[in-house]
């Protein structure tokens, strides 16, 4: 099975930051990448797929990179709304896994 | 619109089944998949397992290969995911998506499994 590496596992940072995740696949995946940001008590929320391609009605804010391997998502500008959970997942070959998950804090 | 509506919470013993629905609607079911994700308390996201809406292919994660049973009814746009042998480790909160990518999401499940 493919494994995604997430960090940090945490993150603090400030309104208005530049901010950085990145996972790292145990294989290479193309760029078969999905960026999702959770909030407490709620589903997961598509931000970012196929590595770079934004889900419509997501903000300009969230950009996502990378192929084969490694996988960044930037958040340019932290809004209030940003502070959640962030996770990858792969998604080749219908065996999907997910990152460990990064929780992106008010400093 | 696209939504994904999920059966409601269920308590169970260790070594019973628990069955959950996801019922679709705002999109032709036949053409995309259905993932099912779930997330113990506190812990990550955990992928269970995926089906095929157009020709019922399934993938397992191995945690669950073997205990797990995903199915659709084409005639109401309904995917389920049966899961046996229930331990402790099972609780958790269990989510349907859209697949591939998972750009729509149902509510979840909570399954809790206790004494």
């Amino acid at each position: 099975d493919i494994q995604m590496t997430q960090s940090p596992s945490t993150l603090s940072a400030s309104v208005g930051d530049r901010v950085a995740i990145t996972c790292r696949a145990s294989q290479s995946i193309d760029s078969w990448v999905a960026w999702y940001q959770q909030k407490p008590g709620k589903a997961p929320k598509l931000l970012i797929y196929k590595a770079s391609f934004l889900e419509s009605g997501v903000p300009s804010r969230f950009s996502g990179s990378g192929s084969g391997t490694e996988f960044t998502l930037t958040i340019t500008g932290l809004q209030p709304d940003d502070f959640a959970t962030y996770y990858c997942q792969q998604y080749i070959f219908y065996s999907y896994s997910f990152g460990q998950g990064t929780k992106l804090e008010i400093k | 619109q696209v939504q994904l509506v999920q059966s409601g919470a269920e308590v169970k013993k260790p070594g019973a089944s628990v069955k959950v629905s996801c019922r679709t609607s705002g999109y032709t079911f036949s053409n995309y998949g259905i993932t099912w994700v779930r997330q113990a308390p506190g812990q990550g996201l955990q992928w269970v397992g995926w089906i095929s809406a157009y020709n019922n292919n399934t993938k397992y994660a191995e945690n669950v290969q073997g205990r797990a049973l995903l199915t659709t009814d084409t005639s109401t746009s309904t995917a389920y995911m049966e899961l046996r042998r229930l331990t402790s480790d099972d609780t958790a909160m269990y989510y349907c998506a859209r697949n591939p990518s998972a750009d729509f999401w149902g509510q979840g499940t909570l399954v809790t499994v206790s004494t």
